[in-house]
This record gives C-alpha cells, structure tokens and sequence, in this order.
C-alpha cells in the first residue's frame, strides 16, 4: 500500500530564509505527487504537483518541489519565506485504482515563520 | 466559481444525536471525497464517490457513518449515533476527471462537529 512520511512535524524558520519541507513516499508505480498548503480555520489548497516530465515542478506562491525516484522523495522548497507562508502543509501520494482515483496524505508539518 | 461548499461549518451536538453533514461540489467535477481530520489521525480519507457512485468506504471507521451522493451536485455524511470520538474536522473536496491521471483536489472550508 501506498504511504507517505513527512518527517518533520514542525519547523521554524526566519523571514527571508530559505525553506525546505522533507517528504518520502512509498509507492510500487510511478507516483502523482501532491503538496498541499492548509492555513488555520481553512480547507487544503494545492501549491503543485508531479505527474511525469521535468522532476523540478513550480507552483503558487513562489514554491518548488523535486521529484528524485532513487531518493523516493519529493521535498518543497522556496528561497525566501514571507511571514504568510505559516502553515501547515501536507504531502500527498496519488493512486488510479479501478473506478477512480484517491490520495494519500502524510501527517503534515507545521511551519513557523519568526519576524 | 463557489468552490466547494460545505454546511454546517461548525456543529456541537450531544452523544447519541444524528449528525448530518452536507456538500456542494463545484460544478463539472465528477469525483468528490470526505476526509476527516484529528491531531491524533491526522488527515483520514473516509469515502469517495465517482459519478456520484461510492468507489471506496473502506476509511468510513464504523456503520454508524454512512454518505449519499444522490446527485451530481450533492452529498451527505451522517453519523448516527454520534459519539465523543467523532468530535473532528470534516472537509469535502471535489475533483475533476483527468484523462489518464489523478485531477486536482479543491477542498471545502470543513465542518467542525464537536461531539459533547
């Protein structure tokens, strides 16, 4: 089955500081590969995504993430943190099954940003 | 665009009442799924429906939920009877079909049920 492991639940890092969020995946096929972003009293909202192609994807809000199959990870990044970047934010792995589709979420990690 | 809507957005409610729990999808979007969330379980898929067909329960925790989509614009969890460990965020999220891969998920603002 599939699993997603976010290593680090909370992070805090200063404003104008580089960021990056750890997330393993475990998966037998070629992963769909999610992160989302959960602000305080709000529902999921999708930063970016991975299906095929270029393993450096961009998304809002200036992010990134790396696909790396041989590390089976797909860690987010951004080289400069604004103090509306804390969040929460969640990995997710995506799977086709028989009649549609479904994912997968790790446990998130919670991010602080210090002014 | 509404996104996702969902209804009640927060709900206390004592053990053993009915909890019914309701979602609009946004409109087109052929796949919606109920998540539940705790600090302890983390984010939990509960149901997902394709076509207004449920595809998978298998996260739904016991008999006392169940969920409907009796059309391609709605959908209702209930929970009956509710307990204290019900108490929970629960967010709908709807999904367009992408051929040949997995659609973004746009998720509701969540209801907050707290179970007394």
């Amino acid at each position: 089955a599939q699993s997603v492991t976010q290593p680090d639940i909370h992070i805090t890092v200063s404003e104008g500081a580089s960021l990056e969020l750890r997330c393993n995946y475990s998966y037998g096929a070629t992963p769909y590969l999610f992160w989302y972003v959960q602000s305080p009293g709000q529902g999921l909202q999708l930063l970016l995504k991975y299906f095929s192609g270029d393993t450096l994807v961009q998304g809002i809000k200036g992010f990134e993430a790396e696909f790396k199959r041989s590390q089976s990870s797909f860690n987010l990044r951004k080289p400069s943190v604004h103090w509306s970047d804390a969040a929460e934010y969640f990995c997710a792995v995506g799977i086709l099954t028989g009649g549609g589709n479904k994912l997968t979420f790790g446990t998130g990690t919670q991010l602080k940003v210090e002014l | 665009d509404a996104g996702v809507i969902q209804s009640p957005r927060h709900e206390v409610t004592e053990m053993g009442q009915e909890v019914t729990l309701r979602c609009k999808p946004i409109s087109g979007h052929n796949s919606l799924f109920w998540y539940r969330q705790t600090m302890m379980r983390g984010l939990e898929l509960l149901i997902y429906f394709n076509n207004n067909v449920p595809i998978d329960d298998s996260g739904m925790p016991e008999d006392r939920f169940s969920a409907k989509m009796p059309n391609a614009s709605f959908s209702t969890l209930k929970i009956q009877p509710s307990e204290p460990r019900d108490s929970a965020v629960y967010f709908c999220a709807s999904s367009p079909w992408l051929a040949g891969g997995i659609g973004e998920q746009f998720f509701g603002p969540g209801t907050r049920l707290t179970v007394l």
